[in-house]
């Protein structure tokens, strides 16, 4: 059983438009969501987190998005930059200290 | 600090070889995670530690594979003997209590032949 789930393996958008990666997740005891992005060859590094008591969380060119009914959140990039074309993993964890990743979405920003 | 420092980057072995991967978490954290990535499997979680002690070693998918922490600065995950469909990439990473941050080490590329 898989609890946290990113439907769209890869999402291409244009240079300075907004990009939108979605993850599901199944189990309501969750704390806290994040999203790490990870470039080839390197490990996954933090990107944005949001706590479930919030529904909105924004760090300059990136909010993160919950929807606790629909056991729903989303990552929006605007503008997107060629920079940003990664392999992003949404992730769920609870106080225990323990994560589940998604599998990946790989975002492509064309120039 | 120098991160979650993971050796080696590279490792090339035969089936039946014992591997071991070792891992230097961040000067004071206290978790340590070890996580395995594969096309078919994603980045799948093996086992973690709090405080050199192992919490939840459900994801070691069997016998053949070990982990040890022996202080807070080193812990190895251990292969022996290995298997063609052992071969992915290993990551590390550590963390502090009351945070949920996890900072992971670059991964070391193992391939069984």
């Amino acid at each position: 059983d898989q609890q946290v789930k990113q439907n769209s393996p890869s999402l291409s958008v244009q240079e300075g438009r907004i990009s939108i990666l979605n993850c599901d997740y199944t189990n309501s005891m969750f704390d806290y969501f994040l999203w790490y992005k990870k470039y080839p060859a390197e490990g996954p590094t933090f990107l944005i987190s949001i706590s479930s008591i919030k529904d909105k969380n924004e760090d300059g060119r990136f909010t993160v998005f919950l929807n606790k009914s629909a056991k729903h959140l989303s990552l929006h990039i605007v503008p997107s930059q060629p920079g940003d074309s990664a392999v992003y993993f949404c992730a769920a964890c609870t106080n225990a200290g323990k994560s589940t990743f998604g599998d990946g979405t790989t975002l492509t920003v064309k120039p | 600090d120098a991160g979650v420092i993971q050796s080696p980057r590279h490792e090339v072995t035969e089936m039946g070889q014992e591997v071991t991967l070792r891992c230097k978490p961040i000067s004071g954290h206290d978790y340590l995670f070890w996580y395995r990535q594969t096309m078919m499997r994603g980045l799948e979680l093996l086992i973690y530690f709090n405080n050199n002690v192992p919490i939840d070693d459900s994801g070691m998918p069997e016998d053949r594979f070990s982990a040890k922490m022996p202080n807070a600065s080193f812990s190895t995950l251990k292969i022996q003997p290995s298997e063609p469909r052992d071969s992915a990439v290993y990551f590390c990473a550590s963390s502090l209590w009351g945070t949920e941050t996890q900072y992971f080490g670059p991964g070391t590329r193992l391939l069984v032949l």
